[in-house]
This record gives structure tokens, sequence and C-alpha cells, in this order.
């Protein structure tokens, strides 16, 4: 597809289960972006890839959360032992980036995430 | 640590009525700022990219403005319809660290 896939679309889970969420970026984008939106609240950080370099994790809000990047292409973002604060719409973005530069960052449509 | 605002949080107008929406920062040190719509339920679609050297950015009804130094860009939508109905979200590119900060949103309804 021509734009950044997310699925799940919605996921309920139960407190305490793990749960994986994927991000297909557009073809040939070197950068990833996770964000958080909760109700209320506007977008949080989460992680940043940039190509084969380290990911930025300077915005993961705990240890129960992680993320990869595979091939430098698909990425999964992984919550363990889910909390009901973990509930939110967890947004993917791509974007074509050129060292320090922000260039312009396309969204997916979001996983929504439950926690009962 | 830089801080996004939009005001009015949220807004009705009627529909013919030309919407004005504004987001300041705090910190002038940006590489952009974009302006996304956001319909319920779904995803962000990216509207306007302003690059920090540009004061303006045009794409059909909307118009967006820059000025970095007082930390402030404002996005004009004329002649609403109400397909504009949506949130639109304000989010500036950090320099050093490749991320976006987001303001909270400005919630438009227009009325047919």
């Amino acid at each position: 597809g021509a734009g950044v896939s997310q699925s799940p679309s919605n996921k309920v889970t139960e407190k305490g289960k793990d749960v994986e969420l994927r991000c297909d970026p557009i073809s040939g984008h070197t950068a990833l972006y996770w964000y958080r939106q909760s109700l209320g609240q506007g977008l949080e950080f989460l992680i940043y890839f940039q190509g084969n370099s380290a990911p930025d994790k300077s915005g993961l809000p705990s240890d129960r959360f992680s993320a990869e990047r595979t091939g430098g292409s698909v990425s999964t973002l992984t919550i363990q032992r889910t909390q009901q604060e973990d509930s939110a719409v967890y947004l993917c973005a791509s974007s074509l980036s050129r060292g320090k530069i922000v260039p312009e960052a396309f969204f997916g449509q979001g996983t929504r995430l439950t926690v009962v | 640590k830089q801080e996004v605002t939009q005001i009015p949080a949220a807004l009705s107008v009627p529909e013919g009525e030309n919407l004005v929406l504004n987001c300041s920062f705090t910190d002038s040190a940006i590489y952009n700022l974009q302006w996304f719509r956001q319909d319920p339920g779904k995803g962000l679609t990216s509207l306007l990219l302003i690059q920090s050297s540009q004061r303006e950015q045009t794409s059909g009804r909307l118009n967006a403005s820059l000025d970095k130094s007082s930390g402030r860009s404002t996005l004009y939508i004329a002649a609403s319809q109400p397909g504009d109905s949506a949130t639109y979200l304000c989010a500036v590119g950090l320099r050093g660290n490749n991320r976006l900060a987001f303001g909270k949103g400005n919630q438009v309804v227009v009325i047919p």
C-alpha cells in the first residue's frame, strides 16, 4: 500500500496480558516513530528508529514497553503485563529522514488499545 | 522542554465562515512545523508542512503561517464546510532529536 499500515486497528486485552502492535511504514522510508495518544492528551513520543542506528527509546514510559524494527522496515511495539493506564491509541509514523532534519511525517490509522 | 499550545481547544462555526486556528510554541529552535487533521477514531492526515525558513504554505482553502521568532503559527481555512469538522493538530519538529512535539488540538465543528 501507499501509506503507513498498522494492525490490529483495535485491541481489547485483559490486564496483565502482553500485546504486540505492528507497523508497516511507507516503502523506502528510513525513519519510523511510535507515538501514544491518551484520552484528552496530546501525542506522546515513545520511540524513534533511523536506519541501522540504535533507536531513541527515551520516550518509553516503563520497561514493560519495547519495540523492534526488523530489516529496517516493519516495526513491532510490545507491551508486557498491560495495565489499564496503557489504554490509548498507538500511532506509528514514517518519514524520509535526512540526518538531523525532520521532514514530513506520515501517520498510520493507529491501534486503539483497551485494557480491561 | 518544548511546549506546544493550541487555542481554542474547541470551536463551532457556521458553514461558510473562515476558520482561524492558533498554535504557539515555547522554543523557537525548530526545524519545521506541521499541521495535521484527525477525524474521530482515525489516524493523522498531514495538511501542511512549513520549514523553519518559510513564512507560510498554502494548499487549496488552507493557509498556514509561521512566525518563528514569536513562536506562533496560524492555520486559516477559508469558506469552511461541514466536511472540515475534525480535530486539527499542530506539531513542531525539534532540533537535535528527530521527533515532533504536539499540541492537544483544536476540535472544530462546522455547522451546516
